[in-house]
């Protein structure tokens, strides 16, 4: 398996611009989690999906945000108007029940 | 509500010399515990997990942690560090078996000297 797939790597935008980061979860795994990792505030949990559904979003930080996983192979999160402040390495990890968390190589974020 | 402290932020040792990182957790019922890696650059990758029995669970790398309830601490070891060990460690907390929300800790960053 290719594991975590991630999509773009890198991403430089300009302020007010629509982001669109992308997952695509390891086969079979049948929960989503997006993470923001950020020197200030470390690793934070933004959302998590269970079987294509949100569970928890508790740590999004404002409506500025929103995720979506419309199948089991494919999920967003976008971020509009972007800011400044939403620069960092934005993470995608997928796991089965009963089993540990597999991270992706992530997203680094720039928002000038 | 759960949470995971890491005391040290950033930690050297010489290589070859034996390691240990500090996790401390709280959370009221039995915590299901994690240490993960991250390499510069990369996502994080499993070094091994704590569900039940056993206290001293046996990961990869060469790494093993204790779990120790009594002391609400999950430490990290390794015998002999490698300088393909620098990188930055994360303890983490979850509230079930299986791949449900975590609770990171901030990271200790590990620096090997020649």
């Amino acid at each position: 398996d290719a594991g975590v797939i991630q999509s773009p790597r890198h991403e430089v935008t300009e302020m007010g611009q629509e982001v669109t980061l992308r997952c695509k979860p390891i086969s079979g795994h049948n929960s989503l989690f997006w993470y923001r990792q950020t020197m200030m505030r470390g690793l934070e949990l933004l959302i998590y999906f269970n079987n294509n559904v949100p569970i928890d979003d508790s740590g999004m930080p404002e409506d500025r945000f929103s995720a979506k996983m419309p199948n089991a192979s494919f999920s967003t999160l976008k971020i509009q108007p972007s800011e400044p402040r939403d620069s960092a390495v934005y993470f995608c990890a997928t796991g089965a029940s009963g089993s540990e968390q597999y991270f992706g190589p992530g997203t680094r974020l720039t928002v000038t | 509500a759960q949470s995971v402290t890491q005391p040290d932020i950033h930690i050297t040792v010489s290589e070859g010399a034996s390691l240990e990182l500090r996790c401390n957790y709280s959370y009221g019922a039995t915590p299901y515990l994690f240490w993960y890696v991250q390499s510069p650059g990369q996502g994080l990758q499993l070094l091994l997990k704590y569900f039940s029995g056993d206290t001293l669970v046996q990961g990869i790398k060469g790494f093993e942690a204790e779990f120790k309830r009594s002391q609400s601490s999950f430490n990290l070891r390794k015998p002999s560090v490698h300088w393909s060990d620098a990188a930055e460690y994360f303890c983490a907390v979850g509230d079930s078996q299986g791949a449900q929300k975590l609770v990171f800790g901030q990271g200790t960053r590990l620096t090997i000297n020649p």
